[in-house]
């Protein structure tokens, strides 16, 4: 499967606790997304990364989260001291450059579902 | 401050018949915008796009118009399917540092058979 691969599916985890998402990017594709998707809502931009760098970060909250990429391994965006309202569908999307590919295309995994108990 | 908007969340027709989900956008910056369908626990997939210098685009039985003096843009889907049934989300591309996506509420589609 050369899609990208999101781990855990499901992560349940009680308030206080820290949770680590991966994503690991399709293959030759150096380009990362995290977004949100809450409940009855859409999918909304957190932060964009290419190897090593964080590019963009402005969708983000600006306490307890933090995103990585490093240079071997898969993404990670980690959320310390989690609360109910972190309960959400987190999806990583990837690309082969920034934007997309060259019709705005990114390539999602199928999320990880964090809740909060 | 939504840039894309999706004002119906739900729509259900009847197997056969034409169905016309509705987008709108308020920056005029985009320059891509693009369809994603989405099943319940699975990720978005990208059914078509469109560029902001044209008007229609077609691929099978599903075709994308783009009113750009309107900001508006369609999906039409026809004949519509039962496997058709899923949220469809419209996303615009080109805005922001990232050019990340930015996606609308989306639109549940239910096709009767």
């Amino acid at each position: 499967n050369a899609g990208v691969m999101q781990n855990p599916r499901h992560l349940v985890r009680r308030r206080g606790q820290e949770a680590r998402l991966r994503c690991s990017p399709m293959k030759g594709h150096s380009h990362v997304y995290w977004y949100r998707q809450l409940p009855e809502e859409g999918l909304k931009f957190m932060v964009y990364l290419q190897k090593e760098n964080i590019i963009d970060e402005s969708g983000m909250p600006k306490e307890r989260f933090s995103a990585e990429f490093p240079k071997e391994g898969p993404s990670i965006l980690r959320i310390q001291q989690v609360v109910r309202g972190d309960s959400a569908a987190y999806f990583c999307a990837s690309s082969p450059r920034r934007g997309g590919t060259n019709t705005g295309e990114l390539f999602f995994g199928e999320g990880s579902r964090l809740t909060v108990l | 401050d939504q840039q894309v908007k999706q004002n119906s969340p739900s729509l259900s027709v009847q197997e056969g018949r034409i169905s016309i989900l509705n987008c709108d956008y308020t920056n005029s910056m985009f320059d891509y915008f693009l369809w994603y369908k989405k099943y319940p626990a699975e990720g978005p997939t990208f059914l078509i796009s469109i560029s902001s210098i044209k008007d229609k685009n077609e691929d099978g039985r599903f075709t994308v118009f783009l009113n750009k003096s309107a900001k508006h843009l369609s999906l039409h889907i026809v004949p519509s399917q039962p496997g058709d049934s899923a949220v469809y989300f419209c996303a615009a591309s080109g805005s922001g540092s990232a050019r990340q996506l930015t996606f609308g509420s989306g639109t549940q589609l239910t096709v009767l058979p």
